[in-house]
C-alpha cells in the first residue's frame, strides 16, 4: 500500500541551527513528493516538490529537501532556522492509482530564540 | 493565499441548521478539492472535482454535499451535522495535466463548530 510517514510529532531547534524534518514514503512507481507548511489558523502553503531530476530540491523561504531513493526518504532541511519557521509541516506523496495526494500526519516545528 | 479564497472563515452551527461553505480559486486551475482537517489526524480528502465533474468521493457522509458550478467555484453544503464534524475545512485547487495532478494550492480554511 502506498503511504507516507512523518516519524516525529514535534521537532525543537534553536534559532540559527540547521533543521531537519523527516519524511519517508512507500509507493509502487516513481514517487512524486511534496512539502507543505501550515501556520496557525491558515491553510497549507506549498513549499517544494520532487518530480524528477536533482535529488536536492530547493523551495520557498530557504527550505530544501533531499530525495533519497534507497532510503525512500524526502527530508526537509534548512541551514539556519528562524523563529518564524515555527509551524506545522506536512509531507505528501502522490498516489499512483488515482493521482491524489497521500498526506503525512504532520510535524510541529518549534524554533526557540 | 489570495489565489484561493474561502468564506466564511468561521462558522458555528447547530445540528439542525443548513449552511454552505464557499471556495473560489483565481489561479485558472481545472481541479478543486475539499479536505477535512481535525486535530492530530492526517488531512482527509473529501471530494475532488476535475473539469467540474466529481471524480472522487471518499465515503463521505451524505450530510456533506458538494457542488461545483464552474472551474472557479466550489461549494460544500452542510445539513444535520454532528459535533464530530467540527473541524477546519480546507479547499484546494490544482492544474491537472494528462491525468496527473501536481501541487495543490490551499485556501485559508473555514473553522466549523457544530453545537
Amino acid at each position: 500500500a502506498q503511504s507516507v510517514a512523518q516519524p516525529e510529532d514535534q521537532v525543537n531547534v534553536a534559532e540559527g541551527n540547521p533543521l531537519t524534518v523527516k519524511c519517508t514514503y512507500s509507493v509502487s512507481g516513481n514517487p512524486y513528493l511534496f512539502w507543505y507548511v501550515q501556520y496557525p489558523n491558515r491553510g497549507l502553503q506549498f513549499l517544494l516538490k520532487y518530480i524528477t531530476g536533482d535529488n536536492l530540491v530547493k523551495g520557498s523561504y530557504g527550505f530544501e529537501a533531499e530525495f533519497n531513493k534507497s532510503q525512500t526518504s524526502f527530508h526537509l532541511k534548512k541551514p539556519s532556522a528562524l523563529v518564524s519557521d515555527s509551524a506545522l509541516y506536512f509531507c505528501a506523496v502522490r498516489d499512483d492509482s488515482n493521482y491524489q495526494l497521500i498526506w503525512g500526519a504532520g510535524t510541529k516545528l518549534i524554533i526557540k530564540p | 493565499e489570495t489565489g484561493v479564497t474561502q468564506t466564511p472563515r468561521h462558522l458555528v452551527m447547530g445540528m439542525t441548521n443548513k449552511k454552505s461553505l464557499k471556495c473560489e480559486q483565481h489561479l485558472g486551475h481545472n481541479a478543486m478539492y475539499w479536505y477535512k482537517q481535525s486535530a492530530k489526524k492526517p488531512l482527509e480528502l473529501m471530494f475532488v472535482y476535475s473539469l467540474e465533474e466529481r471524480v472522487e468521493n471518499n465515503s463521505v457522509p451524505s450530510r456533506f454535499s458538494p457542488e461545483c458550478p464552474n472551474s472557479s467555484h466550489l461549494f460544500l453544503h452542510l445539513h444535520t451535522l454532528q459535533p464530530e464534524d467540527s473541524a477546519l475545512y480546507l479547499c484546494a485547487s490544482s492544474q491537472e495535466r494528462g491525468g496527473n495532478s501536481y501541487e495543490q494550492y490551499f485556501g485559508p480554511g473555514t473553522r466549523l463548530t457544530v453545537t
